[in-house]
């Protein structure tokens, strides 16, 4: 079963853009995870949040966790091309051995 | 950093044969491995959890007798595909878990495109 859903499913954004995603989820989780994949290709991991986190920021990337509303947000700041490719959040229930149940992902199309 | 391979990373088949596709975990040791399966523009669904030295753990709606999980070793997992038809056609990615001084951390395999004509 999926966990997360996205909106928006497609976003199209002129290079120098900020994009913003957006995730919410049902249950309770240990972790909230983002990855990007390009068309075809295997998974990249962008970052982890975790359920006592609110905020982390990687490069460009800006993500935030809000555990009350079940909601995730993955900021890309000053957009390039190769930004292009669909991301996904993933939620992890648990801390030990457990999957990832993924959102239906948002297909971000930069434009040069 | 730990890597996690899959073979092949695209295979063709005809309808009706077996295809087995291989998880590895390559610098590090993997109790439980995970597979998943994604469709064209869709995301990526649970498959089976596959543990080592026993039998794996299917999700609903995924029938076991189909695709049979083997996780003979701690570094390996494969996954076969048997009397495939062309519904099967599908991206198939594994990934592992690392277990790091008592954080699980996951590592994706690149996944296996599977054409069943």
């Amino acid at each position: 079963s999926q966990q997360g859903e996205e909106d928006p499913q497609a976003l199209s954004i002129q290079e120098g853009e900020n994009a913003t995603m957006n995730c919410s989820y049902k249950t309770s989780i240990n972790n909230l995870q983002w990855y990007r994949q390009n068309s075809g290709r295997g998974l990249v991991h962008l970052i982890l949040i975790r359920s006592n986190e609110r905020e982390k920021h990687s490069g460009r990337l800006r993500v935030t966790l809000d555990t009350s509303k079940k909601s995730s947000s993955l900021l890309i700041t000053a957009s390039r091309a190769a930004d292009t490719a669909s991301y996904f959040c993933a939620t992890a229930l648990n801390s030990g051995n457990t999957p990832l149940v993924f959102g239906k992902g948002t297909r971000l199309s930069v434009i040069a | 950093g730990a890597v996690v391979s899959q073979h092949p990373s695209r295979v063709i088949c005809k309808s009706g044969t077996s295809v087995k596709i291989e998880c590895r975990s390559l610098d590090f040791q993997a109790t439980t491995m995970f597979w998943y399966r994604q469709f064209p523009k869709q995301s990526l669904m649970l498959m089976a959890t596959s543990n080592e030295g026993s039998k794996a753990t299917y999700e609903q709606g995924v029938e076991k007798d189909k695709f049979l999980i083997n996780h003979a070793s701690l570094t390996l997992s494969t996954l076969t595909v048997t009397s495939a038809h062309p519904e099967d056609s599908s991206f198939y990615i594994c990934s592992a878990n690392r277990d790091r001084g008592g954080r699980e951390t996951q590592y994706f395999g690149p996944g296996t495109r599977l054409l069943v004509l």
